[in-house]
C-alpha cells in the first residue's frame, strides 16, 4: 500500500486553466504538506496543514489554494495556470509537528506541464 | 544567501569509492539535519537524520553534523551503483510547523 498518494502523476494543460492535484495519506499523520520541485531540482514548501488547520504558508501567488477535507487528505487547486508553473509538485506527510524528529514521507510527485 | 547551501555536482565516482557529500547551512535556530535520497521520476526518501552535533551511522552510511561551523556532512563507504541518486540535504525547522528547508541536491553517479 502506497503510504502518500497523490494524483495525476503527469499533467499537462494550457495556459489559464484550473487544475487540481489531489493527495491521501493512509499513514494517520497529523500534519500535510505541498512542496514544489522546480527545474533545477531545488525543493521547497509551499504550505502544511496540521489537522486540517494551516499552519505554513509560504510566499506562493493567490492563484494556488490548498484544501484539506479531513487529515488523510490535502487537495492543491491551482486557478489560471502559468508557464512558470511548470514543476514537479511533491505532497508530504507527518505524525505530529510538535514531536521532535518527525520523519516527513513524501509521495511520488505530479508533474504539471504548463503549455 | 540561501539557507542551505549545497554543491549539485554531478559527482561522480567509481564504484567502491568512499563518497563524501556536503551542506552549509546559515539559520542556527536549524534544529534536525536530515538527508534525503531521490531516485530519478520518485520522491525523496529520508535516508539519515540526527540532532546533535556528531556522528551517526548506519550501514554503509555516515551523517556528521558540526554546529559550530554549521556544517553537515553524509558519507557513504563502499558505494553501489543502485546509489546513483541525488541526496539532498534537508534541515527542519520544529518551531514553523516542522519546515523542512532542502539544499539544491548533488546528483551522485557510482561508475561500475
Amino acid at each position: 500500500d502506497t503510504a502518500v498518494s497523490q494524483t495525476p502523476k503527469y499533467l499537462v494543460t494550457q495556459m489559464g486553466n484550473d487544475k487540481s492535484i489531489k493527495c491521501e495519506q493512509n499513514l494517520g499523520h497529523d500534519t500535510m504538506y505541498w512542496y514544489k520541485q522546480d527545474s533545477k531540482k531545488f525543493l521547497k514548501i509551499m504550505f502544511s496543514y496540521n489537522n486540517k488547520e494551516l499552519i505554513i504558508n509560504e510566499t506562493v501567488p493567490n492563484r494556488f489554494s490548498p484544501k484539506s477535507p479531513d487529515k488523510a487528505h490535502l487537495n492543491l487547486h491551482i486557478n489560471s495556470l502559468e508557464l512558470g508553473d511548470s514543476a514537479v509538485y511533491f505532497c508530504a506527510s507527518s505524525q505530529d509537528r510538535e514531536r521532535s524528529g518527525n520523519t516527513i514521507y513524501f509521495g511520488e510527485g505530479s508533474w504539471l506541464t504548463v503549455v | 544567501q540561501k539557507e542551505v547551501e549545497q554543491d549539485p555536482g554531478p559527482l561522480s565516482v567509481p564504484e567502491g569509492a568512499i563518497v563524501s557529500l556536503n551542506c552549509t547551512y546559515s539559520n542556527s535556530a536549524f534544529q534536525y539535519f536530515m538527508w534525503y535520497r531521490q531516485y530519478s521520476r520518485k520522491g525523496p526518501e529520508l535516508l539519515m537524520y540526527t540532532y546533535s552535533s556528531g556522528n551517526k551511522e548506519d550501514g554503509r552510511f555516515t551523517a556528521q553534523v558540526d554546529k559550530s561551523s554549521k556544517y553537515i556532512s553524509l558519507f557513504i563507504r563502499d558505494s553501489q551503483p543502485s546509489d546513483s541518486a541525488t541526496y539532498l540535504c534537508a534541515i527542519l525547522l520544529v518551531e514553523y510547523g516542522n519546515k523542512l528547508v532542502f539544499g539544491a541536491g548533488t546528483i551522485l553517479r557510482v561508475k561500475s
